[in-house]
């Protein structure tokens, strides 16, 4: 049973359009979510985060949506380069039980220059 | 800029035989994550400590896979005997408080057993 899920296992962009990779959990205790991104044989690196009290959190290119209601989240990349190829994980954790990242499998973003 | 260290960066071996493998978290980062990463999958915890106790080892197959952090600051994860299955990706990960504050992951470790 998934508690987090990224539905599309690949997204292909062009270098300067929006790329936005989405993001759906069914855990309503879920109160902090991330963005990594990994390249191959490397470990994943943090993007973004978001808490449950903010539906918007911004950081230069990168902008992560939180809708709460619909247990949805998205990942928005504007403009795309060519360097932000690679796996991007959306990850989930209950902050009040301390718990460990449950984490999506994962969306490959593609962007052609 | 600190980074989380693992090694080996990549490990073969043969099943039944044992490996093990380091992690040294950032600097002054009392939580310490260990998870495992299946081709094509999300990486999913296998053991969490806080300092030198374990907070969290429930998906941790404890007939094979034994992990200590003696001093609060480095860890070992162990596999023995292992398996064709435990081939994966191994990831350390580590974060200054339990919860909120971000994980930063360390390179891991490729695993192939043949």
């Amino acid at each position: 049973d998934q508690q987090v899920k990224q539905n599309s296992p690949s997204l292909s962009v062009q270098e300067g359009r929006i790329s936005i990779l989405n993001c759906d959990y069914t855990n309503s205790m879920f109160d902090y979510f991330l963005w990594y991104k990994k390249y191959p044989a490397e470990g994943p690196t943090f993007l973004i985060s978001i808490s449950s009290i903010k539906d918007k959190n911004e950081d230069g290119r990168f902008t992560v949506f939180l809708n709460k209601s619909a247990k949805h989240l998205s990942l928005h990349i504007v403009p795309s380069q060519p360097g932000d190829s690679a796996v991007y994980f959306c990850a989930a954790s209950v902050n009040q039980a301390g718990t460990a990242l449950i984490f999506g499998k994962g969306t490959t973003l593609s962007v052609s220059s | 800029e600190a980074e989380v260290a693992q090694s080996p960066r990549y490990k073969i071996t043969e099943k039944s035989q044992a490996v093990a493998f380091w992690c040294d978290p950032i600097s002054g980062h009392a939580t310490l994550y260990w998870y495992r990463q299946i081709l094509g999958q999300g990486p999913e915890l296998l053991v969490q400590f806080q300092d030198e106790s374990v907070v969290d080892d429930s998906q941790l197959p404890k007939d094979r896979f034994s992990a200590e952090r003696l001093k609060g600051v480095d860890s070992t994860l162990k596999i023995q005997p292992a398996e064709l299955g435990d081939s994966a990706m191994y990831l350390c990960a580590s974060s200054s408080r339990t919860g909120r504050e971000t994980q930063y992951f360390g390179p891991g470790t490729r695993l192939l057993v043949l």
